[in-house]
C-alpha cells in the first residue's frame, strides 16, 4: 500500500526526444507527488511536484502528468538534453507523513 | 543552494571500526531524514528525526543509530562497521509544518568498508 513503483530502470534517449518515466501508486491517501533530480556525487534536489487536484503541470520543459482514476504519474522531457541525464525519482506522500521514493530510473540523452 | 552539509565525503575504513557521519543544516528545519542509496540507485530510509530529542527508525532496518541533540546536527554512528555497511549514506532536512514542503539532501557520505 505504501509503494510506489516507478520504471524504467534506465533510459537512454536522443538530445530533443522526449523521455517518459512513470510511476504508479497503490495509497489512494496521498496527495503529493514530487519528483527528484540526482546528479552524480550529489544529493537528490526536487525538481516539480504535483497535487491530486490538476492533471497536469508544467515547469520550463518539464511536465508531470497526473492520471488519478489509474493511480499513476509520469514526468516528461521535452527537448531533453546531455545535461538532463541524471537519475530521476518520483516520490509519493500523505499529510505530514515521510515521501515514499520510487525505485530510480538513470536517464542518458546523447548527443 | 541547499545548506546542508555531510561529512566526510568518502571514508574508507577497517572492519569493526567505530564511525560517524556528520550532517549538519542552517536552515533550522526540524524534520531530518537519513537515507542509505545502494548502488541500484533506491533511496531506503534508515533514521528520521521531527525535533530535538526525537528520532525513529525507518522503513529499512539497519546496525546504525542516530542522536538529535541540536536542531541542527543530525550524526549518524556505526559501533563496529562490516563490510555489508559499504554504501553511500544521504543527509536531508525538511521545515516543519506542510508536507508540501521540500526535502534538502546533503551531497551523501560514500562509505567503503574493508
Amino acid at each position: 500500500q505504501q509503494q510506489v513503483k516507478q520504471s524504467p530502470q534506465s533510459l537512454i534517449v536522443q538530445k530533443g526526444g522526449i523521455p517518459i518515466i512513470n510511476c504508479a501508486y497503490e495509497n489512494t491517501a496521498f496527495d503529493y507527488f514530487p519528483w527528484y533530480q540526482q546528479f552524480p556525487g550529489k544529493g537528490p534536489a526536487l525538481l516539480i511536484a504535483i497535487r491530486p487536484d490538476v492533471s497536469e503541470k508544467k515547469e520550463g520543459r518539464f511536465t508531470i502528468s497526473f492520471n488519478k482514476s489509474a493511480k499513476q504519474f509520469s514526468l516528461h522531457i521535452m527537448d531533453s538534453q546531455p545535461g538532463d541525464s541524471a537519475t530521476y525519482f518520483c516520490a509519493a506522500s500523505r499529510g505530514a507523513q515521510k515521501l515514499v521514493f520510487g525505485q530510480g530510473t538513470r536517464l542518458t540523452i546523447n548527443p | 543552494e541547499a545548506d546542508i552539509y555531510q561529512t566526510p565525503r568518502y571514508l574508507v575504513i577497517g572492519t569493526g571500526k567505530k564511525i560517524t557521519l556528520e550532517c549538519s543544516q542552517t536552515m533550522g528545519h526540524d524534520k531530518m531524514y537519513w537515507y542509505q542509496q545502494d548502488p541500484g540507485m533506491e533511496l531506503h530510509l534508515i533514521h528520521y528525526s521531527y525535533g530535538v530529542n526525537s528520532t525513529e527508525k525507518g522503513d529499512l532496518s539497519s546496525e546504525s543509530t542516530v542522536s538529535r541533540i541540536r536542531t541542527e546536527h543530525f550524526p549518524l554512528t556505526l559501533e563496529s562497521a562490516r563490510p555489508s555497511h559499504t554504501s553511500q549514506y544521504l543527509c536531508a532536512s525538511q521545515k516543519a509544518g506542510s508536507s508540501y514542503n521540500e526535502q534538502f539532501f546533503g551531497p551523501g557520505t560514500r562509505l567503503t568498508v574493508l
